[in-house]
């Protein structure tokens, strides 16, 4: 069965600064991944997806890397800003029919 | 294009009422997912349905159900409403063509139950 872990839980850092969030997973054979963004209360925004042929996945100020073998993915934002505080979600999809399988988020705290 | 709607967008119930929530897909869209966020859980699948079957369930009691309609709209009801049941309630929809696969999300329907 499929397990996503993200580290830390909850992350707190000055703007500008340059950060990376965790996301692992226990079954490498997956289909894709995808990371989101969810502000208190509401829906979630995707951010990024990775197909299992990819290695990376580049948005703006927003980077993702995905390690199959090693069963990790992290997201890197770059000169953080304010508005980049919110809940930061990874979610794994074993096969096309199969449903995404989330971790616990990372709430990020960027502090002006 | 518009997104992901659902309605209604908050609900306050009383336990052993029933509730039915309303989800619209990205146009389109064929595929919809359910999900139950809570604090102590995250976010847990409930199913999916695509061209009206339903294709995925979550573990969730008999209590929860739902329907997806040939305009691609779907509904989920919950009967005999438990406290436990408190949470955002979440739809994704997705497009299965392109093989990406990708969800969009809506923005939720809040529910309470007292």
């Amino acid at each position: 069965k499929q397990e996503v872990t993200q580290i830390p839980a909850a992350l707190s850092v000055p703007e500008g600064e340059n950060l990376v969030l965790n996301c692992s997973f226990t079954d490498s054979a997956i289909y894709n991944l995808q990371w989101f963004r969810q502000d208190p209360g509401k829906g979630l925004t995707s951010l990024l997806l990775i197909q299992s042929s990819q290695r990376e996945q580049t948005s703006g100020r927003l980077n993702a890397s995905l390690d199959k073998s090693s069963g990790r993915s992290t997201l890197y934002i770059a000169a953080s800003q304010p508005g980049d505080s919110a809940t930061y979600l990874c979610a794994v999809r074993d096969s096309g029919n199969t449903p995404l399988v989330f971790g616990k988020g990372t709430r990020l705290s960027v502090i002006a | 294009k518009a997104g992901v709607t659902q309605t209604p967008r908050y609900l306050i119930k009383t336990r052993g009422q029933q509730v039915t929530l309303s989800c619209s897909p990205i146009s389109g869209h064929r595929s919809v997912s359910w999900y139950q966020q809570t604090p102590g859980q995250g976010l847990q699948f409930l199913f999916e349905y695509f061209s009206e079957t339903q294709r995925n369930k979550g573990n969730f009691p008999g209590r929860f159900s739902g329907r997806q309609f040939s305009n691609s709209r779907s509904e989920m009801n919950v009967s005999t409403l438990e406290l436990g049941d408190s949470a955002l309630y979440l739809c994704a929809s997705s497009s299965q063509g392109t093989g990406s696969y990708e969800q969009y999300f809506g923005p939720g329907t809040r529910l309470t139950v007292t």
